[in-house]
């Protein structure tokens, strides 16, 4: 029982570089979410989507896009990585607005 | 918008002691509320969550939370903590963003840790 997977679990990248990290659910749930990660900043959402073909700017969305063209993956796009943007990233997914969330195990991407 | 405080961002408390975290939320409509640990270099795993019902509810490793509507709280608290509870908590606000689209909100979470 795979859950959720991030892909890749570690990159760096210099800035201005592009790169996609990949979410991937096993579990049918109709809704993802991208959060990052900071010291004393919590969990900070990005984008989220509520569907197949569906996404919403959350309260960071700035540099960033998100793409669902399947249900089971959401994809994170930097398309000019910066170095505001090192961080620890976390997909999730749950089944609606009121179940659990399931979480990856994050990705850490650091920008040089 | 929605948000959630968590008034201690680190709680050093002695094995066996009790301990309570706070979390106070700020919403106009009705939410739902889970408490979330992590553990050093892992994601996020729920401990309990409230959606309707007794305001008293019972989670994983001997946790438990009090919905208190009046005072927009949702605290979580351990009778007797052991050096394994060593970790992040982080309360979540599940709330409708609008058009039935629920958004899933974060403190900045409180770092416990057990003194042997």
């Amino acid at each position: 029982n795979a859950g959720v997977t991030q892909t890749p679990k570690f990159r760096v990248l210099k800035t201005g570089q592009s790169m996609t990290l990949l979410c991937a659910q096993d579990m049918n749930h109709e809704y993802m979410y991208w959060y990052r990660q900071d010291p004393g900043m919590g969990l900070r959402l990005i984008h989220y989507s509520v569907g197949e073909g569906t996404t919403a700017k959350g309260e960071v969305p700035d540099g960033y896009n998100v793409s669902r063209l399947k249900k089971q993956n959401f994809l994170l796009g930097l398309e000019s990585a910066a170095p505001s943007q090192t961080s620890v990233y976390f997909c999730a997914s749950r089944t609606g607005g009121g179940t659990e969330a399931f979480f990856g195990q994050g990705t850490r991407l650091t920008v040089v | 918008a929605q948000s959630v405080t968590q008034l201690d961002s680190q709680v050093p408390v002695f094995e066996e002691a009790p301990v309570e975290l706070r979390c106070n939320y700020s919403s106009s409509v009705s939410v739902y509320l889970f408490w979330y640990v992590q553990y050093p270099n892992q994601g996020l795993q729920l401990l309990l969550k409230y959606l309707s019902g007794s305001t008293l509810v019972k989670g994983i490793n001997g946790f438990e939370a009090e919905f208190n509507k009046s005072q927009t709280s949702f605290h979580l608290r351990k009778p007797s903590v052991h050096i394994s509870d060593t970790a992040e908590y982080f309360c979540a606000v599940s709330h409708n963003s609008g058009a039935g689209s629920y958004q899933l909100t974060f403190g900045k979470g409180t770092k416990l840790s057990v003194i042997p």
